[in-house]
């Protein structure tokens, strides 16, 4: 199983950037790194996913180092309303292998 | 189009008593999923169904039961409450493998007392 480690919580202000890193040392060749949000009282929500090297859509970045053994999700500019959980998870393609961890509770302040 | 859509919302049972949750998905996904959320804690899958027919064990899965009743529907039944099994449940839903996005119902919050 690819253990996943992140920050328990990190703090920001509106308009500034969040970078939340996640570790996974043993990844696999085949696996992919998955980011979802939670907000309260909701189901996870997928926000992006990677293999290799950068990804962009229109609510994030990932970065994912040559040794994919971390990943970076970049939020643009965020606002009050990017207050949620963010899970990183790296999937396996086994149904059985996920695994959501605690997650990085983000909070953006006025 | 709903997407994940869970019943009920909310529920308390007594010790001792059953009940069933209630998942459905109009998406055509192939396989679906339940999880339930500890305070303060990431998801852990109890079950899940991989395709129309088939159910396996997950993580977490004592204490509950799973019907995949048809592509759309997938409930989780609980037997015998114990309070233990206080929690939020999610469902879920991809189109196939896991690897592929989860699309998550909005949750029902079950109370054991």
């Amino acid at each position: 199983l690819a253990k996943t480690t992140q920050p328990i919580s990190m703090d920001s202000y509106e308009g500034q950037e969040v970078n939340i890193t996640c570790s996974h040392n043993n990844i696999a060749t085949n696996d992919y790194i998955t980011w979802y949000q939670q907000f309260p009282s909701q189901g996870p929500r997928f926000i992006i996913q990677g293999y290799k090297t950068k990804v962009t859509n229109e609510v994030a970045s990932l970065f994912i180092p040559a040794d994919r053994k971390s990943s970076t999700l970049s939020l643009p500019r965020v606002s009050l309303s990017d207050t949620a959980v963010y899970y990183c998870l790296v999937e396996t393609g086994l149904y059985n292998d996920m695994r959501f961890g605690a997650g990085t509770r983000l909070t953006v302040k006025p | 189009n709903a997407g994940v859509t869970q019943t009920p919302k909310f529920q308390v049972l007594k010790t001792g008593q059953s009940m069933t949750l209630q998942c459905a998905q109009d998406m055509n996904h192939n396989s679906m999923y339940w999880y339930r959320q500890d305070p303060g804690m990431g998801l852990r899958l109890i079950y899940y169904s991989a395709s129309e027919g088939t159910t396996d064990k997950g993580e977490v899965p004592n204490g509950y039961n799973v019907s995949r009743l048809n592509k759309r529907e997938f409930s989780l039944r609980l037997e015998s409450a114990a309070p233990s099994q206080t929690s939020v449940y999610f469902c879920a839903s991809s189109p196939d493998r896991v690897a592929e996005t989860q699309y998550f119902g909005p949750g029902t919050r079950l109370l054991v007392l």
